[in-house]
């Protein structure tokens, strides 16, 4: 089981805004340890989405954005797209294992 | 740019040791977190361990007794080790940067990964 927890899936239809959350305890998100988001699309190499709760790398579209609070954080997508199509991945830092862990991931389908 | 380039055996045998290196251009070594991740086929994102330039490191407890990481900053290169590999550890194999502090920042750059079959 991943130290941190998201929804298995989600979805939505092109141009609606979708939200994927990121559960963690008081050893990482809870401890104050940022939150980083992560795109992969099919086939491909993860890519830093979100870093430090809510900053995006250049390049970024402003159609994501992320936040934070207590021990959850949540990725949110507006304007959807087809290439949006992805699985997403939150991490953190956690003081307990000293290191990061990551979450199991959510699965985002454009209908 | 920066780029990060994994390369090893692609095929190994149960018991075998594991060896990647990582081998980094368009940036120093020096000054960041070197991080070694995995990926099982079809599942999710597994952190290894990390090491820092100056060589002090930090294990994934569930493979910390099987694990190394090791740094050469002359080559520009640092190493993953893991012992007594099984099947359970196919996956592709990531290593990815991470500008410091460790616990603000997320993983900038990563390789292309390097997919590790484990099969007798």
């Amino acid at each position: 089981q991943s130290v941190l927890t998201q929804p298995p899936s989600v979805s939505g239809a092109p141009g609606q805004r979708v939200t994927i959350s990121c559960t963690g305890s008081s050893s990482n998100i809870g401890a104050g340890y940022a939150v980083h988001w992560y795109q992969q699309l099919p086939g491909t190499v993860p890519k830093l989405l979100i870093y430090g709760n809510s900053n995006r790398p250049s390049g970024v579209p402003d159609r994501f954005s992320g936040s934070k609070s207590g021990t959850s954080a949540s990725l949110a997508i507006t304007g959807l797209q087809i290439e949006d199509e992805a699985d997403y991945y939150c991490q953190s830092y956690d003081r307990s294992l000293s290191g990061s862990v990551f979450g199991g991931g959510t699965q985002l389908t454009v209908l | 740019q920066v780029q990060l380039q994994e390369s090893g055996p692609g095929l190994l045998k149960p018991s075998e040791t594991l060896s990647l290196t990582c081998t980094v251009s368009g940036s120093s070594i020096n000054n960041y977190y070197w991080s070694w991740i995995r990926q099982p086929p079809g599942q999710g994102l597994e952190s290894i361990g990390y090491i820092y330039y100056s060589g002090s490191t930090s294990y994934n407890p569930s493979l910390k007794s099987r694990v190394t990481i090791s740094v050469d900053t002359s080559k520009n290169q640092f190493s993953l080790r893991l012992r007594s590999v099984t099947a359970a550890d196919t996956a592709v194999y990531y290593c990815a940067r991470s500008p410091p502090p460790l616990d603000s920042n997320g993983f900038d750059y990563w390789g292309q990964g390097i997919l590790v079959t484990v099969s007798s």
